[in-house]
């Protein structure tokens, strides 16, 4: 079946450092890949996404790549802000799926 | 224009009770899907509807129901409450036809515990 792994929280910044959140993912066909983001007390937030191989997803100064030969669709911002603060979520939907898979969330918290 | 919205938001229940929790979806969107989010986990799949049919379900036993009235909102029922089924359930709405129904807008949830 599919399945997301991303990597274990908290992840712990200073103001203006670079992230980087790495999900891999498993799945048959071509999923779709998408970051969501959940700020505290809030509902997710589609961030970004990528529907076919090598598609670049950007948002908000975010961005990930959909690399197919290596499973993976890291997230990745260059300079972060303490308004960044929040929850990210990697998720897929397989092909002819209505459901997204989802990974288990990292948490960012940035310090000023 | 009002998002996805859900009632209530929060809810406390003991072990045998049944519940129910509602979303309205946001305006122009025809399909809800229902997702449960345990404490640090991501969200999973529960079902989804679309012409008030249910299309496709979740790895989630059947005491998990659902209904979509012809206005579009939904119903998520939970049977015989067990203390596993704490939670914060998640609502989130699309429009079938439009992206592939990949774009989906998320209510802030009601947060079930069951004592």
């Amino acid at each position: 079946g599919n399945s997301v792994t991303q990597m274990e929280g908290p992840v712990t910044l200073s103001e203006e450092a670079f992230l980087t959140i790495n999900c891999t993912y498993t799945a048959t066909g071509y999923p779709s890949l998408f970051w969501y983001v959940q700020y505290p007390g809030e509902g997710l937030q589609l961030l970004l996404k990528a529907t076919k191989a090598d598609d670049k997803g950007s948002n908000k100064g975010f961005e990930a790549t959909y690399r197919k030969e290596t499973t993976s669709f890291h997230l990745e911002k260059g300079s972060v802000q303490v308004s960044d603060s929040a929850v990210y979520f990697c998720a897929l939907k397989g092909t002819g799926r209505r459901a997204l898979t989802f990974g288990s969330g990292t948490r960012l918290q940035v310090q000023p | 224009d009002a998002g996805v919205t859900q009632s209530p938001t929060h809810l406390i229940k003991t072990r045998g009770q049944q519940v129910t929790l509602r979303c309205s979806p946001k305006s122009g969107h025809d399909t809800v899907s229902w997702y449960q989010q345990a404490l640090g986990q991501g969200p999973q799949f529960i079902f989804q509807y679309y012409e008030e049919e249910e299309r496709q379900r979740g790895n989630f036993p059947d005491r998990f129901s659902g209904h979509q009235f012809p206005n579009y909102s939904s119903e998520l029922n939970v049977n015989a409450l067990l203390l596993g089924d704490s939670a914060l359930y998640l609502c989130a709405s699309s429009l079938a036809y439009l992206d592939n129904n990949e774009k989906l807008f998320f209510g802030s949830g009601t947060q079930l515990s069951v004592l």
